[in-house]
């Protein structure tokens, strides 16, 4: 059964960069088959997704976040980063990591299906 | 960014009655290539992350009941649940994976009536 876990801080300082580590267990980052992502719910609304990363290190982001996001993968602590930088208030959020099938049918623009599993969320406040 | 709306926003259901959630597409998420809708369902309780129940449209993830179902196709589809159990009480979403980045509607809560 594979789990997901975030960690990191949960109070981050106004134009600071927000860092969280997603660790996976039960399953290889290296083995290949999925895309790692994280995705963020602000309180009380809805999900956006920020962006993913395969073993191979290629990107996808999200292009309302782009400029300010950089994932990376360790595969051999099994884990992958979120990097999140020149934060505000409207960055407060919960943040999820979640793992995503590669597709063996690749759209024009994406090449990953749906969230299977879900880590359980971390709670990260942008705040002076 | 394909958007995606969900209606309504808020249902009351009694128990033992059809709970019926709306999603609808700003463009087909109906892959040619392969003949399938790229159209997720999730079921949010509150303090958890959101679990997926149906993916493909209308298929359903392992160990979700089968009174959830999905319908659907291009860019009008549904999430039914059959028998509505006290455990349904949640905020579901339909996501979209046909294109980068993947969105999701804005949710719609279940409840109890």
């Amino acid at each position: 059964q594979v789990q997901l876990q975030e960690s990191g801080p949960g109070l981050v300082k106004p134009s600071q960069t927000l860092s969280l580590t997603c660790t996976v267990s039960g399953g290889s980052i290296s083995r290949g088959g999925y895309y790692w992502n994280w995705i963020r719910q602000h309180p009380g609304e809805g999900l956006e997704w920020i962006g993913n990363i395969y073993n191979s290190g290629s990107t996808y982001y999200n292009p309302s976040l782009k400029s300010r996001v950089t994932i990376s993968v360790d595969t051999s602590e099994n884990q992958f980063s979120l990097n999140l930088s020149s934060v505000t208030a409207a960055d407060t959020a919960v943040y999820y990591c979640a793992r995503a099938p590669r597709g063996g049918y690749c759209t024009t623009t994406s090449c990953f299906y749906y969230f299977d599993y879900w880590g359980q969320g971390t709670l990260v406040t942008v705040s002076s | 960014d394909i958007v995606m709306t969900q209606s309504p926003d808020s249902l009351a259901v009694s128990l033992g009655e059809r709970a019926t959630i709306n999603c609808k597409s700003s463009q087909s998420v109906l892959y040619s290539s392969n003949n399938k809708n790229y159209l997720a369902w999730y079921q949010q309780k509150p303090g958890q992350p959101p679990k997926l129940l149906i993916y493909w449209a209308a298929t359903r993830e392992s160990g979700v009941p089968d009174r959830f179902s999905g319908s659907g196709s291009g860019t009008d589809f549904t999430l039914t649940i059959s028998s509505l159990q006290a455990e349904d009480v949640a905020v579901y979403y339909c996501q979209q994976y046909y294109s980068t980045p993947p969105t999701f509607g804005q949710g719609t809560r279940l409840e109890i009536k």
